[in-house]
This record gives C-alpha cells, sequence and structure tokens, in this order.
C-alpha cells in the first residue's frame, strides 16, 4: 500500500507570495494533520483536519489555513510569505480520532527567498 | 502545553556499542511514539508506545506512563541508524508534540 505523499517535493518562493502544499493521506486514513519542522528543531504542529472538519490548529498565524476534500487529501495555503516561513513541511495522516498513531509524508521543503 | 525532552541532546556510537535514549513527558498522554528521521527528512515511525514495551528487531521501547517517561533501546548499533531520534505525544486528539530530539552518529 501507498505511504502518506506530498507534493511538490521542493519549493522556492519569493518574499509575499503565495504557496500550496497538497497531501493524499494512506489509504483508508480520515484524519490528516500538517506540521512545520524549521532546521535543527523537531516539528511544529499546524492543523489537523478529519472527515474534512477542522479539529485542531497550532499557533500559527491566519497566513496559515488548510481545507481537507471529499476523498481526505489535503492542501496547505500559506499567504504573504515571510522568509521565516521556510522549512520543511509535513503531513501525517492516522486512521481515525480514536486511534491516533500518526505516519508521516517525505515532506515538501520551501525556501522562501 | 506539554512538555517533552529528550536526552542525550547529541550521542556517538561505535558500530556495534548499545544505547539508550530517554523521553520525558510534562502531562499523561494517550499517544507516544517515536521517529527516525533519516537525512532527507522522512520520519519513520519505530514505535507507538503510549505504555508497556514493544520489541521491533534491534530497537526496543519502553513507556512508564505513570512515571511520565520513555525509553528508546538501540542494540548492536549500524551506521544506517545515524540520524535524529524524536518522541512525540499528544493529550487526546492528534496534536503531536514533539521533542528536540537526539542526534545519533554511529562512526564505523
Amino acid at each position: 500500500d501507498a505511504g502518506v505523499t506530498q507534493s511538490p517535493t521542493h519549493l522556492i518562493k519569493t518574499r509575499g507570495q503565495h504557496v500550496t502544499l497538497r497531501c493524499s493521506p494512506i489509504s483508508g486514513h480520515k484524519s490528516v494533520s500538517w506540521y512545520q519542522q524549521v532546521l535543527g528543531q523537531g516539528p511544529q504542529f499546524i492543523f489537523q483536519y478529519y472527515e474534512k472538519e477542522e479539529r485542531g490548529r497550532g499557533n500559527f498565524p491566519d497566513r496559515f489555513s488548510a481545507r481537507q476534500f471529499p476523498n481526505y487529501s489535503s492542501e496547505l495555503n500559506v499567504n504573504a510569505l515571510l522568509l521565516g516561513d521556510s522549512a520543511l513541511y509535513l503531513c501525517a495522516s492516522s486512521p481515525h480520532e480514536d486511534r491516533p498513531e500518526q505516519y508521516f509524508g517525505p515532506g515538501t521543503r520551501l525556501t522562501v527567498t | 502545553g506539554i512538555q517533552v525532552e529528550q536526552s542525550p541532546p547529541d550521542l556517538i556510537l561505535q558500530e556495534g556499542a548499545n544505547s539508550t535514549l530517554r523521553c520525558n513527558f510534562s502531562d499523561s498522554v494517550n499517544n507516544l511514539q517515536w521517529f527516525h528521521q533519516n537525512p532527507w527528512g522522512q520520519l519513520i515511525n519505530l514505535f507507538y508506545i503510549p505504555s508497556g514495551t514493544k520489541q521491533n528487531g534491534r530497537l526496543s521501547a519502553t513507556t512508564v506512563a505513570t512515571e511520565r517517561y520513555s525509553l528508546l533501546y538501540i542494540s548492536s548499533s549500524q551506521t544506517t541508524d545515524s540520524g535524529v531520534y524524536f518522541c512525540a505525544v499528544a493529550k487526546g486528539g492528534n496534536k503531536l508534540v514533539f521533542g528536540a530530539g537526539t542526534i545519533l552518529r554511529v562512526k564505523s
């Protein structure tokens, strides 16, 4: 079975631009979460979606938004990019809210210049 | 929120040596996972272990939930074990809180 997939793998953007990152969960998984990992740190929680509803939000500005589609795939959008948004963005899926074990995708490495 | 502390921050081993990584957390949790992050950034699931003991080959883990710590044991280390090991916990829901990680270097 395919694992969590993310696209693109790498992305270079300029300050002020907008970016959309995509994630497809493991087949049968209904929950998707997004994390940001800056160099040298552990991942930080951004959002969780379950059955297309937002179930949790981390301490990130409103420039960050996300949504989940009927097929359970998800998009993370970041507006008005800042240099500090440069990071590895990780998507994780889990089968159900009551089965919290999460499986991570390979990530999208975003560089903002 | 929950605090997660990992120790040691860095560890250098000779191939074949054993090691123990520790994870302390500040509150009761319903999810605890250990991950290995490879040089390309992929987080590889090692254990889902909110309590008890599990073993998988040369790796094993123990979580003592009542005392709020978890241990990851690596035996007979290999160079391919090098990388960053993360402990992550959650208290309800899927919001994982990660520790700062342990950087492991295994020398041949």
